[in-house]
């Protein structure tokens, strides 16, 4: 298994400022993705973080809005840029270990409420 | 296109009762399941999944999971819930691109 961390665990913003959310993990990982779990709602995918180059980002989800790094294979960082209220959300990192054939581990998430 | 469904948006049981969360699923080669919960205010955590061999697969905290190709499903079962199993459900297959496509998930509430 991997042991993850997020920080911040929860945040109150308000519209139009951004928040960078950071994720940590225990041990090297192949692969890493960022998650967004609406109210209510399941998982979307919205980019896999890749060590040493640009985020792959799934559509619908554009660097501008959410630009990510992943400067080594144990950390990435998520950027919500200029809020809305419709980015209250949670957005988990999670990780897989093998060569994308295998189960993904899950940090805790952030819990993001925009004002 | 690949997708998971989910039928059964909640449940409700009562302790002691048994339980099967329904799951089907879209997917043109031999699928990679897995069944995740989710715990209010927790991220994610695997209960068990499938790769091949054994259609009957056994995860943690006593749920277990049977794959039928011919209806396409992947059910979660568990003989005998527990207060604490009161949780969010999610099914899910890992895609084309090695990316995991998730249900909508099922909420499960079990009663006193």
């Amino acid at each position: 298994s991997a042991v993850i961390s997020q920080k911040p665990s929860r945040d109150i913003c308000q519209r139009g400022t951004s928040l960078t959310i950071q994720c940590q993990v225990d041990s090297q990982v192949t692969m890493m993705f960022w998650y967004r779990q609406q109210p209510g709602q399941s998982l979307t995918l919205i980019a896999t973080a890749n060590q040493g180059s640009e985020a792959t980002y799934e559509s619908g989800f554009v660097i501008d809005k959410f630009p990510i790094s992943r400067p080594n294979l144990t950390f990435s960082t998520l950027t919500v840029s200029n809020m809305s209220p419709e980015d209250s959300s949670i957005y988990l990192c999670s990780v897989e270990r093998g060569q994308g054939a295998s189960e993904q581990f899950f940090g805790p998430g952030t819990r993001l409420t925009v004002l | 296109a690949q997708s998971v469904t989910q039928p059964d948006i909640h449940i409700t049981v009562s302790e002691g009762a048994s339980l099967e969360l329904r799951c089907n699923y879209s997917y043109g080669a031999t699928p990679y399941l897995f069944w995740y919960v989710q715990s209010p205010g927790q991220g994610l955590q695997l209960l068990l999944k499938y790769f091949s061999g054994d259609t009957l697969v056994q995860g943690i905290k006593g749920f277990e999971a049977e794959f039928k190709r011919s209806q396409s499903s992947f059910n979660l079962r568990k003989p005998s819930v527990h207060w604490s199993d009161a949780a969010e459900y999610f099914c899910a297959v890992l895609g084309g691109g090695f990316k995991t496509i998730f249900g909508a998930g099922t909420r499960l509430f079990v009663k006193a």
